[in-house]
């Protein structure tokens, strides 16, 4: 069976701060894609990062990073000097190479403060 | 750019009464998806479709089915609503192999 597991249900910052949301996936499959979504207060997903299963590259992407480590599971993504406009709810997900369906985590809420 | 557009943003029914969630996408995707976002529990998967009039239970399919006539067009249909499906329910589209999803705004729904 399939899981991704957000443990941190909420995370304050003051802005500028640097912040990591975890993920961390269960799959007994080898070929998978990972996912990172935001959901701003005004309600859609918008959709960040997908990563294969067979590059562990980590990516930067302006103030983003994302940092895949097989060995351990985890799908981490990181925030740099974050912003108030970076507020939202962030999600990661799993999907299965040959299957259509999408496997979210509980999502992770993120309030950054002035 | 992709858009998922979801007929209602708030919606309120009442208890026994049949509901329809509307959802149009405009960029020719194939599959097409229904989820439900409830706090603590994330997304969870209700009803997606690959084609045409083809449909796939997710994993919380019960008091919910799905009709899809057309390929834009994906509807959601409480058929005697209760107030254990008040909810978020989001609507979203991608291609065959969904390398990515697009989603729509979101309908929340109150059933009273």
């Amino acid at each position: 069976a399939q899981k991704v597991t957000q443990a941190q249900t909420e995370i304050s910052v003051v802005e500028k701060e640097d912040v990591t949301l975890d993920c961390v996936y269960e799959t007994r499959d080898t070929t998978y894609y990972l996912f990172w979504y935001k959901q701003p207060p005004s309600g859609e997903l918008v959709f960040l990062i997908r990563r294969n299963s067979f590059d562990e590259q980590n990516e930067i992407s302006g103030r983003y990073s994302w940092n895949f480590q097989k060995s351990t599971s985890s799908f981490n993504f990181t925030i740099t000097a974050s912003q108030v406009v970076d507020s939202a709810v962030y999600f990661c997900a799993l999907r299965l190479y040959n299957f259509n369906k999408f496997y979210f985590g509980s999502g992770t809420k993120l309030n950054v403060k002035p | 750019d992709v858009k998922v557009t979801q007929s209602s943003r708030y919606l309120v029914k009442r208890t026994g009464e049949k509901v329809f969630l509307e959802c149009v996408q405009d960029m020719d995707h194939e599959n097409m998806f229904w989820y439900r976002q409830d706090p603590g529990l994330g997304l969870r998967l209700i009803y997606f479709s690959y084609d045409v009039k083809m449909k796939e239970k997710g994993d919380i399919p019960e008091g919910y089915s799905v009709s899809r006539e057309k390929k834009e067009r994906f509807s959601l249909i409480l058929e005697s609503a209760s107030t254990n499906q008040t909810s978020m329910y989001l609507c979203a589209s991608g291609l065959e192999h969904s390398e990515k999803l697009f989603f729509g705004s979101g309908t929340q729904l109150s059933v009273l």
